[in-house]
């Protein structure tokens, strides 16, 4: 089946330094999203891509459809504290019935 | 305009009971979806489900498992004869169309003892 690889699988980093971690996949997708997830809550969808080459901001995050649609990262601008928890990225390969698969994650945490 | 609302937020179970868990998906949405998280992993696709119907149901265990979405009140994922490995958290999400944006409940974390 279809396995999104997400990198990297954790991160330790100061207050007000950028962030950056990416999602790539052995098939193409038609469509990316990113979550996010705080302990003991449910996915939070940040950003969504349709189109390859796309880049997209939410606030301080930024997040890119790859050319290729085989890949896609999420950035985050001068982290705060409340940035801590898990980014999920999350790909389709089909406009219609087919399913969102989800990578691993990428667990953050801000040392303040 | 209230989010996707699942129930239990908390079931325990003692392995060979039932669990059930319900989802309500936000207003207007006719598309529901359950994944099941373990600890430390991602999400994984269980099954989908559009009114009355059940459109992709590969991800859910052959036996034990089921789940639907009636024309009328919540949708229901239904574990028969519980084991410890089920203990998990399980999703729901609803979409206004097939696939997209999906958003999530705040899942429902099943412990079999």
């Amino acid at each position: 089946g279809q396995q999104l690889n997400q990198s990297p699988q954790s991160m330790f980093i100061q207050e007000g330094e950028d962030v950056s971690m990416n999602c790539t996949s052995s098939s193409i997708f038609n469509t990316w999203l990113w979550y996010k997830q705080d302990p003991g809550e449910g996915p939070v969808l940040l950003i969504a891509l349709y189109k390859a080459g796309e880049l997209t901001s939410n606030g301080r995050l930024t997040a890119q459809f790859g050319i290729t649609r085989k890949d896609s990262f999420l950035n985050i601008s001068a982290s705060i504290p409340s940035d801590v928890g898990i980014y999920f990225c999350a790909g389709s390969s089909d406009s219609g019935n087919t399913p969102l698969v989800f990578g691993k994650g990428t667990r953050l945490s801000v040392i303040a | 305009n209230a989010g996707v609302m699942q129930n239990p937020r908390h079931l325990v179970r003692r392995r060979g009971q039932e669990a059930r868990l319900r989802c309500s998906p936000m207003k207007g949405h006719s598309h529901v979806y359950w994944y099941r998280q373990l600890p430390e992993e991602g999400l994984k696709f269980m099954v989908y489900l559009q009114k009355e119907n059940i459109i992709d149901e590969s991800g859910m265990p052959k036996e034990r498992f089921s789940a639907e979405f009636p024309k009328e009140g919540p949708s229901i994922l239904r574990i028969q004869q519980v084991v410890r490995g089920d203990s998990a958290a399980y999703f729901c999400a609803s979409s206004p169309v097939p696939i997209g944006e999906l958003f999530f409940g705040e899942g429902s974390r099943l412990t079999v003892l």
